[in-house]
């Protein structure tokens, strides 16, 4: 079973800068989450999603993140503009109905 | 407010010895936790969950214990292997929604 995609694997911005981020998930399930992962710390939750719908964004600072699940399958994270304290890795991860997620490599980003 | 934490940021371990990982939670509503296993570059890896309606719970070389008196929840590795240094972090989920809280991570090092 192929796990949770994701790209790019890094990347370096300058600040006031946009940026993107993909995910797929594993194939079939429902509820998708992005993660930020300040390093030394464990992740937290920025936005889930249970197939196109937004169930929890309460900790996504929304003036510059934004994240969307056209088809209920793919997510794309987006920071506009980013600063310095957005340095952090993005994890995706994917669940079905059960509790247990499943996490993607992450995208490590700098912002210079 | 919740929270998870972790009492050691680090320990040592010799390879064959057993390491016990410690971690306590304050949300006495929490029904279901799960410790993950970080390597450097990757996203976290699920490694074993537990319900609140148990207090033991085995895998293949890893047992959890939860002791919901006390809210304190341990990850014991049997028989410590190089391929078991990483940064191992416990997460919990309440009753409703599927948002895990992590805690901030206990760093493993196992010496040869």
């Amino acid at each position: 079973e192929a796990g949770v995609a994701q790209s790019p694997r890094y990347k370096i911005i300058e600040k006031r800068q946009s940026v993107a981020f993909w995910c797929n998930p594993i194939s079939g399930h429902a509820t998708l989450y992005w993660y930020q992962q300040i390093l030394g710390q464990g992740p937290k939750l920025l936005i889930q999603f249970q197939n196109n719908g937004v169930v929890d964004d309460s900790q996504l600072p929304k003036d510059r993140f934004s994240a969307e699940r056209l088809k209920g399958v793919d997510s794309t994270l987006k920071i506009q503009p980013a600063k310095l304290e957005d340095s952090a890795v993005y994890l995706c991860a994917s669940s079905q109905t059960t509790d247990t997620q499943y996490f993607g490599p992450g995208t490590r980003l700098t912002v210079l | 407010g919740e929270s998870v934490g972790l009492h050691l940021p680090t320990l040592s371990v010799q390879e064959g010895d057993n390491s016990i990982i410690n971690c306590a939670y304050s949300n006495s509503a929490s029904d279901y936790f799960i410790w993950y296993k970080q390597e450097s570059g990757k996203g976290p890896q699920f490694i074993i969950d537990i319900r609140s309606n148990m207090d033991k719970r085995q895998g293949q070389r890893v047992t959890v214990l939860l002791n919901k008196t006390v809210k304190h929840l341990s990850l014991q590795i049997a028989a410590t292997q190089p391929g078991d240094s990483a940064v191992y972090f416990c997460a919990e989920k309440g009753a409703a929604g599927n948002k895990l809280t992590f805690g901030g991570g206990t760093r493993v090092l196992v010496k040869p």
